[in-house]
Formats: C-alpha cells, sequence, structure tokens
C-alpha cells in the first residue's frame, strides 16, 4: 500500500498571497497523482490530475508539479473560494488518499 | 452536467446490511469505471470499491473484501454497493465517484454523499 502524508496539516493565508501544499508518497507513483478540494458539506471536487493537468473549469492559478514521490499543488494568488481542504490522491496502483491539508483565512 | 445521486444510507446494527445506489445522469454511463470511496473524521477519505465499465471486472479494498459487493446496472444507470456484516469502524459517508476512463482510479465527478452509522 502506498502511503500518502500531506504537509502540513493546515496553512493560513491571506487573500491574494501564494499557497503552497505538499503531498509526499511512500513509494513512487510516477506521474499518477490527483489533487481534490473538499468545502464544507460538499463532495470532492478535482482539481488536477496527471501531477499537473489542470481539470475541467480549474482556474490557471492552480499549478500541480512533481513526480515519484514528491509533488506540490499551487494555488498562485488565493481568492476567497480558495479556502477549502485540499487532498492528495495516488492512482498508481490501488487508490489511496492523503490526509489533507486545510487552507484558512489568516 | 453530470449528476451522481446516492441513496440507501442510515442506521444499521452492527452485524447487519445495507445497499447503497448510485443514479448516474448526463453522461455514457456504461462507458466509464465507478467506484465507491467512503470519508470518515477520523480516517480521511478512503476507496472501497471499484467496478469496470461492463461490470465484468470488480476490485476491494482489504478493509472490505469478503463483505461488500459492488455491481451496476448499465441499463438503469445505476451503481450498486451491497454491504453486509457491517462493523462500527464502517461508519462513514459514502461517495459514489465516476472514473476518468476504464478503470483509471480518478475521479473526476462524485456524487453528494450518504451517511451510513453502524452503531447498536
Amino acid at each position: 500500500e502506498r502511503v500518502m502524508t500531506q504537509s502540513p496539516a493546515t496553512l493560513s493565508v491571506s487573500p491574494g498571497e501564494r499557497a503552497t501544499l505538499s503531498c509526499r508518497a511512500s513509494q513512487s507513483v510516477s506521474s499518477n497523482l490527483a489533487w481534490y478540494q473538499q468545502k464544507p458539506g460538499q463532495a470532492p471536487r478535482l482539481v488536477i490530475y496527471g501531477a499537473s493537468t489542470r481539470a475541467t473549469g480549474i482556474p490557471a492559478r492552480f499549478s500541480g508539479s512533481g513526480s515519484g514521490t514528491e509533488f506540490t499543488l499551487t494555488i498562485s494568488s488565493l481568492q476567497s473560494e480558495d479556502f477549502a481542504v485540499y487532498y492528495c490522491q495516488q492512482y498508481n496502483n490501488w487508490p489511496s488518499f492523503g490526509g489533507g491539508t486545510k487552507v484558512e483565512f489568516k | 452536467e453530470v449528476q451522481l445521486l446516492e441513496s440507501g444510507g442510515g442506521l444499521v446494527q452492527p452485524g447487519g446490511s445495507l445497499r447503497l445506489s448510485c443514479a448516474a445522469s448526463e453522461f455514457t454511463f456504461s462507458s466509464y469505471a465507478m467506484s465507491w470511496v467512503r470519508q470518515t473524521p477520523g480516517k480521511g477519505l478512503e476507496w472501497v470499491s471499484g467496478i469496470s465499465r461492463s461490470g465484468d471486472s470488480t476490485y476491494y479494498a482489504d478493509s472490505v473484501k469478503g463483505r461488500f459487493t459492488i455491481s451496476r446496472d448499465n441499463s438503469k444507470n445505476t451503481l450498486y454497493l451491497q454491504m453486509n456484516s457491517l462493523r462500527a469502524e464502517d461508519t462513514a459517508v459514502y461517495y459514489c465517484a465516476k472514473d476518468h476512463g476504464a478503470s483509471s482510479f480518478w475521479f473526476d465527478y462524485w456524487g453528494q454523499g450518504t451517511l451510513v452509522t453502524v452503531s447498536s
């Protein structure tokens, strides 16, 4: 089982600032990594797949990078609607999720 | 817009059974693999089970293997999860999730979820 570890658990950011979220895999997952955004009371929403490809309708301020075991989700200029919990998920083999990073208002 | 609507959740006693359904619309259901993913406050998101486009192939997490059965009816655009021998640790919100393709195991659309509570 590939264990996914996200850091930090909570990220306090002001609107307009850059947010950088990290995700580490216990073994290489190549580029088979997705990021999801989840707001309270809502289902997860796909943000990034293939480590760096934005999903349909996702603004360009979201970008993903990395391969192997180290991945990053960057939100270049945080907007009010971006405050949420973000999860990474590997699909190199049986899917597994990270524990999430909560992006909160500073 | 893709729609996934789960139903069938509720309160059940340990050892009991429950059947979840997921009604899909606004996409060609038979062209995509599907999965169930659950979420608990303590363990976060956990993939539970997946099924191929035709239903011929099914996949399970070790935590539910032998107790849960996934199935689909492409004529009714509906996904199912039969849950038997339920345990307290199965308590979670269960999401139906559309696979991007043929069992790629990343999910481009999710339903709103249905809550399953296992308690006496």
